[in-house]
């Protein structure tokens, strides 16, 4: 199936600062991607949904300023968060839709971030 | 808002057996409905889907199964294995919102 890949596959940062995590579409076009957090034992929370050449939708409740999306090619989005704090500590899951026969999200490996 | 309700959140199964988990929607929109398996510390890995222009669907031992009307689906696992012990996630995408929202999930065991 298609590859969605992620980088970093883990960050520890220190509070205050800023980390940003790229989502990589290898073998197919995602004109939209979408960003997820979650949290152990829990279920994967959509974030925002990320289109290329446009600004990102936010769902109710996620500060756009603290979480910066930029989904500049239709390969790649990044997602940045902006003075990390202990509490924005998570596993940061990206998926593309693949818009082609089947129209289905492939998920990247994830992002675990943790702010100490 | 959209939601989807997944339920059960636990469930403990002999090896061999089936499993059932069952999903709920909200948003009448939603026209595609995958399902994904998460093993511990991995990425959900897609295992069936299931579309609003189709009632049931199966693939070896899993099956889906969708009532558009009373916004019900279901993924029914058949002669379990070890291998199935994992967390499994419906989800539920809206051609209104254009976006996929996932169940709370069920943590599936199974016993040898």
């Amino acid at each position: 199936g298609a590859v969605v890949s992620q980088h970093p596959s883990r960050v520890i940062c220190k509070s205050g600062t800023s980390v940003k995590i790229e989502c990589r579409s290898l073998d197919f076009q995602a004109t939209t991607m979408f960003w997820y957090r979650q949290f152990p034992k829990q279920s994967l929370m959509l974030m925002a949904t990320s289109n290329e050449g446009s600004k990102a939708t936010y769902e109710q409740g996620v500060e756009k300023d603290k979480f910066l999306i930029n989904h500049a090619s239709l390969t790649l989005s990044t997602l940045t968060v902006t003075s990390a704090h202990p509490e924005d500590s998570s596993f940061y899951i990206c998926s593309a839709r693949d818009q082609g026969i089947t129209d289905t999200q492939y998920f990247g490996p994830g992002t675990r971030l943790t702010v100490l | 808002g959209e939601n989807v309700e997944q339920h059960p959140s636990t469930l403990s199964v002999q090896e061999g057996d089936s499993a059932v988990i069952k999903c709920t929607y909200s948003d009448s929109a939603s026209n595609y409905f995958p399902w994904y398996k998460q093993e511990l510390g991995k990425r959900p890995q897609l295992i069936i889907d299931i579309r609003s222009n189709v009632g049931e669907k199966k693939d070896q031992r899993i099956a889906v199964t969708l009532n558009k009307t009373a916004k019900h689906f279901s993924l029914h696992i058949t002669e379990t294995q070890p291998e199935d012990s994992a967390v499994y996630f419906c989800a539920a995408f809206s051609t209104g919102g254009f976006k996929t929202i996932f169940g709370a999930g069920t943590r599936l065991f199974v016993k040898a």
